[in-house]
């Protein structure tokens, strides 16, 4: 079972900041944050991830709690090809014996 | 090729009928895995790869899945006497590292059976 909870779906207008949230109350202490994403028909697409300080790539920002119990992912300013559903996902890293667990994501829509 | 590649797109398979489901990773990458998606759900894991060694294969819902990678770099995925609950997205993703949890996912697959 996952380890998140995500809100099932959420919008954004075009060019705004998307605030994606994940609860992660159960996390252990050398467990990753990971974001990744899926465009309608395409596989998941690999965004961020992070321990516990603040991470931010080309794609995204990721900010987690100090106590590490939740995060949130930003897409700073959202174009329509945002359009996805959202997966945090609990894992170790590079551990192979625990793969990566998908929960129901959260479906992102970015409105013109 | 640039990334993960997976082939057929799509395939209609009648019940009873095996199918084999092909997928290319990024060249180089020692990690290999395969996800089983039905509709509106998230990807479910199915099994691992390290190189030619099938790792972790808890994931498999039957006996009538089968996974290989004979030399580490393409893998099938097969599936005999297909069912209609075996109509899923099957996706394949490859990882530079062991078990790498950063991964880069293939199209996949869409399996139909009817």
């Amino acid at each position: 079972d996952a380890k998140t909870t995500q809100p099932p779906s959420m919008d954004c207008a075009e060019g705004r900041a998307a605030n994606l949230p994940c609860n992660h109350s159960t996390i252990s202490g050398n467990e990753y944050v990971y974001w990744y994403r899926q465009i309608h028909s395409q596989g998941p697409q690999y965004i961020i991830h992070g321990l516990k300080n603040n991470e931010t790539n080309e794609m995204a920002s990721l900010i987690i709690t100090e106590d590490r119990k939740s995060s949130t992912l930003i897409l700073p300013h959202a174009t329509l090809r945002d359009t996805a559903v959202y997966y945090c996902i609990v894992s170790y890293r590079n551990s192979g014996n625990t793969p990566l667990v998908f929960g129901k994501g959260t479906r992102l829509s970015v409105i013109a | 090729g640039a990334g993960v590649s997976q082939s057929p797109r799509y395939k209609v398979a009648k019940r009873g009928q095996d199918v084999a489901l092909r997928c290319d990773p990024i060249s180089g990458h020692v990690s290999l895995f395969w996800y089983q998606q039905a509709l509106g759900q998230g990807p479910e894991f199915l099994t691992y790869f390290q190189n030619e060694a099938q790792l972790d294969k808890s994931g498999l819902p039957s006996d009538r899945f089968f996974a290989e990678r004979p030399e580490g770099s393409v893998s099938t995925l097969k599936i005999q006497r297909t069912q209609q609950e075996d109509s899923a997205v099957y996706l394949c993703a490859s990882s530079q590292r062991a078990g790498g949890t950063e991964a880069f996912f293939g199209q996949g697959t869409r399996l139909t059976v009817v």
